[in-house]
């Protein structure tokens, strides 16, 4: 199983919005809905910022939202903030019965 | 307040195995699926593989087909990790997440723990 394909960075100055893509086949991203995304930060422990491809948990920002066409996945983060500069990984279920990651964006906010 | 702990930083040589343990607490255990991930040092992060907490039900990422074994005491709410034939290229960060049942959601992750491989 191939990791799912995500631009290796992005940019973009407070208050823009940037979106991530994420890449992968029929057999994962393509399959099902079962595409999340999660925010790292240097040093730290990944959090879960969309699940189910659209769905926030409580306590996230609805600045971030998640979206799905055929085989690639999209994380928007709106009203870009300084906060929000960490590494983003997307992650599928797949036809196999097994997971698989994104290869990680790292988004700067200049 | 919902959280696994995981054990402590291992060394170990190469061709040796690790176990790796992670005790979660503020929660049913059995209601939910224990991930495994790992993550290189300056690199993405990795699917190792699944357990379901409340069966003997396993999914291992082909990569690690007979090298990772995961097992679950239901006893004690703790899982295990095992990683066999241990190499270099095994020096990570393990992290365990919860999944709650089919939701693909890994929402609560354990602090990680160091596997250094070098003879």
């Amino acid at each position: 199983q191939s990791a799912l394909t995500q631009p290796a960075s992005v940019s973009g100055s407070p208050g823009q919005s940037i979106t991530i893509s994420c890449t992968g086949t029929s057999s994962d991203v393509g399959s099902q809905n079962l595409v999340s995304w999660y925010q790292q930060h240097p040093g730290k422990v990944p959090k879960v910022m969309i699940y189910e491809g659209s769905k926030r948990p409580s306590g996230v920002s609805n600045r971030f939202s998640g979206s799905k066409s055929g085989d690639t996945a999209s994380l928007t983060i709106s009203g870009l903030q300084a906060e929000d500069e960490a590494d983003y990984y997307c992650c599928s279920y797949t036809s196999s019965r097994t997971y698989v990651f994104g290869t990680g964006t790292k988004v700067t906010v200049l | 307040q919902v959280q696994q702990v995981q054990s402590g930083a291992e060394v170990k040589k190469p061709g040796a195995s690790v176990k790796v343990s992670c005790k979660a607490s503020g929660y049913t255990f059995t209601s939910y699926y224990m991930q495994w991930v790992r993550q290189a040092p300056g690199q993405g992060l990795e699917w190792m593989g699944v357990i379901n907490l409340s069966a003997t039900y396993t999914s291992y990422a082909q990569k690690f087909q007979g090298r990772v074994t995961l097992t679950r005491d239901t006893s004690t709410s703790t899982v295990y990790m095992e990683l066999s034939s241990l190499r270099s290229e095994d020096t990570a960060v393990y992290y365990c997440a919860r999944e709650y049942s089919g939701s693909g959601s890994f929402d609560s992750w354990g602090q990680g723990t160091l596997v250094t491989v070098s003879s």
